[in-house]
């Protein structure tokens, strides 16, 4: 069974302040993907990053895929209060074309 | 449809009754999901259709748990003889054949059996 874990699984900070969450597995993916799910909503995709090494970057949002594809970061510079949200890493698809997701890591960025 | 969209937002049922949760995928996407996510929590994998076929139904927790879909879009996930435990968001998600990496999900389930 592949397992993703994310770290930290709380964070608050204050506006302005940069913050790292991370995602790891002793699986390899083939691909990546990073969601942020806010209340009463579903998981919306931010970023797929499919090769080992890979950098992606959305605006204030830095992603990494790690050499072997078994982990990911999402750096996010200069948070805002409209980052505010949970952050899932999920990795796949696995053979059943399902996605496995990570634990969550829930970011508070007070204003 | 423009999105995934799910029916009831909302639904609180007692122990032991029957339910039936709706999903309607993005026009035109042949693949769909089934996650359940408890409070605050990562998904769990239900189910894939693939069309009206789902090749793997392994991830249903329980012999309560089924599943369907008609026509290659509209699946309803149903949930017999509810337990407490099984209190939780249903979410469902869509894609284009072979492209889980690129699923849109809906908005969400929220059961709450008392």
């Amino acid at each position: 069974t592949q397992l993703l874990e994310q770290s930290p699984q709380f964070l608050s900070i204050q506006e302005g302040e940069n913050l790292t969450v991370y995602c790891n597995s002793s699986s390899v993916f083939s691909s990546l993907q990073w969601y942020r799910q806010e209340p009463g909503e579903g998981p919306v995709l931010l970023v797929t990053v499919v090769t080992g090494g890979e950098v992606k970057k959305l605006k204030r949002l830095t992603f990494q895929f790690g050499d072997a594809r078994k982990d990911s970061s999402l750096h996010i510079t200069a948070a805002q209060p409209g980052d505010t949200g949970l952050y899932l890493c999920a990795g796949g698809p696995g053979s059943a074309r399902q996605l496995t997701f990570g634990s969550g890591t829930q970011l508070t960025v007070l204003p | 449809g423009a999105g995934v969209s799910q029916s009831p937002s909302n639904k609180v049922t007692e122990k032991g009754k029957d339910v039936e949760l709706r999903c309607d995928p993005i026009s035109g996407h042949t693949a769909l999901y089934w996650y359940r996510q408890s409070l605050g929590q990562g998904l769990e994998f239900l189910i894939y259709f693939q069309g009206n076929s789902a090749p793997d139904k392994s991830g249903l927790p329980s012999d309560r748990f089924s599943a369907e879909r008609t026509g290659g879009s509209v699946s309803t996930l149903t949930i017999q003889r509810t337990q407490q435990e099984d209190s939780a968001v249903y979410l469902c998600a869509s894609s284009l054949a072979n492209r889980a990496t690129e699923a849109f999900f809906g908005q969400g389930t929220r059961l709450t059996v008392v």
